[in-house]
């Protein structure tokens, strides 16, 4: 079956520590992968995409996601995190057809300043 | 801004009622998606549509759910019947086509059965 799991439902950290949000994925074929985010109040926000190519990819607000084919991860990162960031974070996993998304179940991420 | 909007953004309904809800996508976009999202979850996958035509519909729709797309630019989802376990957050999204494509979302429409 399909299906995406973030391991980490709640995550609380200070400003300007390091951020890892871990997502794997079960799923048959090439896959295209992604990290969206909703702010407090908000709809949801692409933060970053994998379809080809180089495996880290970037996305905005300095956040970045390595694709480890090896391992089905795509985990997402961020060197320093801010307050802005508190956030819901959520992993999906789509195919190469622009087909419906499977999502994990989120990670709340609350940062304190 | 010519996100993907949605109507409405709010519905309270008593159970058993019928309500519908409408998704305008970006507009050179030609598939549009429906999710569903309950608190604590993930968005969960109802059906998509290319153009009018609808390509997949989840097995957990039940047959109280249906989507249109007439014209292949608008949508709505209408939900017969509601049940209490309806409640939750509707999501649309739109995309520019079959292809590695990034799925747009707009804001939800949150239905409350009571």
């Amino acid at each position: 079956a399909q299906s995406v799991s973030q391991h980490n439902h709640h995550v609380i950290l200070s400003e300007a520590a390091s951020l890892e949000l871990g997502c794997n994925y079960s799923y048959g074929g090439t896959v295209n992968l992604f990290w969206y985010v909703q702010y407090p109040g908000q709809h949801l926000q692409l933060l970053l995409k994998y379809f080809s190519g180089d495996p880290l990819v970037k996305g905005i607000k300095g956040f970045e996601a390595e694709f480890i084919k090896s391992k089905f991860s795509f985990n997402l990162r961020k060197p320093s995190v801010q307050w802005s960031d508190t956030a819901e974070y959520f992993c999906a996993v789509s195919n190469n057809q622009g087909g419906k998304l499977i999502f994990g179940q989120g990670t709340e991420l609350s940062v304190k300043p | 801004d010519t996100g993907v909007s949605q109507d409405p953004r709010h519905k309270i309904t008593k159970r058993g009622q019928n309500v519908t809800f409408r998704c305008d996508p970006i507009s050179e976009h030609n598939r549009l998606y429906w999710y569903r999202q309950t608190l604590g979850q993930g968005p969960e996958f109802l059906t998509y549509f290319q153009n009018e035509a609808q390509l997949e519909k989840s097995r957990l729709l039940s047959d109280r759910f249906s989507a249109e797309r007439p014209k292949g630019s608008f949508s709505t989802l209408e939900i017969q019947r509601t049940e209490q376990g309806d409640s939750a957050m509707y999501l649309c999204a739109s995309s520019l086509g079959s292809g590695p494509y990034e799925q747009y979302f707009g804001p939800g429409t949150r239905l409350t059965v009571t």
